[in-house]
């Protein structure tokens, strides 16, 4: 199985912050890679699709890149809607794995 | 609109099994797949498989072989979801997804359903 691996876990950040989260494959997985946002007690959301496409009716303040092993998802100023869970999946094979999670919480 | 709506709450004991419905509607069923993804409580997300609408094919995780079972039901345009021989660790808030008809590699997840909590208590 291939391992996703996000960091940081957690991460303190203020409205306003622009936020870098990272996740590494440990094989190569060309572009497919999502990213989703999930809060208490919500389905997960999805965010980015194929590394770096935002999918309709996700705010522009949200951005995807990598390609490879190594992605990142960065948010550009926080929203105070934006403080929740964020995951990555890989879709190269299956099982789709996802990272253990990156929880953002206001500083 | 697109919605998949998932049947209620199960209690079940270890050793029985469950069977966890997924209705779509608001679009055509049978141009999509459906994924199951489940999430134990305070815990990350699973990957459990894959069934297309479209012709059947399914891919489950390795490590449910054999206790996991997707079908779909297009006259009715439901998914459905069992999983048997219940143990303390599937107890988990189960969520059918809107995926590719075709492939598991390019997915979409672009339509959750709201989750089912399944409770494997004795």
């Amino acid at each position: 199985d291939i391992q996703m691996t996000q960091s940081p876990s957690s991460l303190s950040a203020s409205v306003g912050d622009r936020v870098t989260i990272t996740c590494r494959a440990s094989q190569s997985i060309s572009n497919y890679l999502n990213w989703y946002q999930q809060k208490p007690g919500k389905a997960p959301k999805l965010l980015i699709y194929a590394a770096s496409s935002l999918q309709s009716g996700v705010p522009s303040r949200f951005s995807g890149s990598g390609s490879g092993t190594d992605f990142t998802l960065t948010i550009s100023s926080l929203q105070p809607e934006d403080f929740a869970t964020y995951y990555c999946q890989q879709s190269y094979s299956t099982p789709h794995t996802f990272g253990q999670g990156t929880k953002l919480e206001i500083k | 609109q697109v919605q998949l709506v998932q049947s209620g709450a199960e209690v079940k004991k270890p050793g029985a099994s469950v069977k966890v419905s997924c209705k779509a509607s608001g679009y055509t069923f049978t141009s999509y797949g459906i994924s199951w993804v489940r999430q134990a409580p305070g815990q990350g997300l699973e990957w459990m498989g894959w069934i297309s609408a479209y012709n059947g094919n399914t891919n489950y995780a390795q490590k449910l072989q054999g206790r996991v079972t997707m079908t779909t039901d297009t006259s009715t345009s439901t998914a459905y979801m069992e999983l048997r021989s219940l143990r303390s660790d599937d107890t988990a808030v189960y969520y059918c997804v809107r995926d590719n008809p075709m492939t598991t590699v390019v997915t979409l997840y672009d339509y959750w359903g709201q989750g089912t909590l399944v409770t494997v208590s004795s």
